[in-house]
């Protein structure tokens, strides 16, 4: 019974380089969730999503980041032109309703950018 | 602006004795509460969710929940090394699927 899976998880860029996050959800799930975590910080909601559809993304920055859940394969999450400040664990959870009491969080990726 | 406050700690007990962890929030429109724990490193795992006032016990966790006092907390009985960890509380408010987290409490239990 596979859990979330998230890929890479880690993931090394230099300044100015792009950053692709994955996320394949739990079987059965069609909700993905992404979650922010900086170094002493809580998570902080990023995107909700359901296949096709971006349903709240009013946790994501206004520039550089994007999301997305396509009909098939993971659901992506894009930085581009990264920043030091975007190094940060990013945790991807899903549900298989929209009932918050389902999120369940996969490993995670450990981005660090130089 | 929803906000979670806990303790950050650390909160030190010895083993076998209960841990107490405490969470308030703000949103008087939360409706469902969670606590995660979260080994360093690692990604939070789901332990409890309460949605209605008071205890609600699973195993060696208790969670208690006052929504006139905006207050939620975990007991976790008969502590263990093993569940030194980072303790999150977590909301959703009605109808929403937004998560807020606290910052975490650290639990360092002593052998």
């Amino acid at each position: 019974n596979a859990g979330v899976m998230q890929n890479p998880r880690h993931l090394v860029r230099r300044r100015g380089q792009e950053a692709r996050l994955r996320c394949s959800p739990m079987k059965g799930h069609s909700h993905v969730y992404w979650y922010r975590q900086l170094p002493e910080e809580g998570l902080k909601f990023m995107v909700y999503l359901q296949k096709e559809n971006i349903i709240d993304e009013s946790g994501m920055p206004k520039e550089r980041f994007s999301a997305e859940f396509p009909k098939e394969g993971p659901s992506i999450l894009r930085i581009q032109q990264v920043v030091r400040g975007d190094s940060a664990a990013y945790f991807c959870a899903s549900s298989p309703g929209v009932r918050a009491d389902t999120q369940y969080f996969g490993p995670g990726t450990r981005l660090t950018v130089l | 602006q929803k906000e979670v406050e806990q303790n950050s700690g650390p909160l030190s007990v010895p083993e076998g004795a209960i841990a107490s962890l405490n969470c308030t929030y703000s949103d008087r429109g939360s409706q469902s509460f969670f606590w995660y724990r979260q080994y360093s490193g690692k990604s939070p795992e789901l332990i409890m969710s309460i949605y209605s006032n008071g205890d609600k016990e699973d195993g060696r966790f208790t969670a208690q929940l006052n929504k006139a006092s905006q207050y939620v907390s975990l007991l976790i009985r008969d502590s263990q090394p093993s569940d030194s960890a980072t303790y999150l509380c977590a909301f959703s408010g009605a109808g929403s699927y937004q998560l807020t987290f606290g910052k975490g409490t650290k639990l360092s239990v002593i052998p």
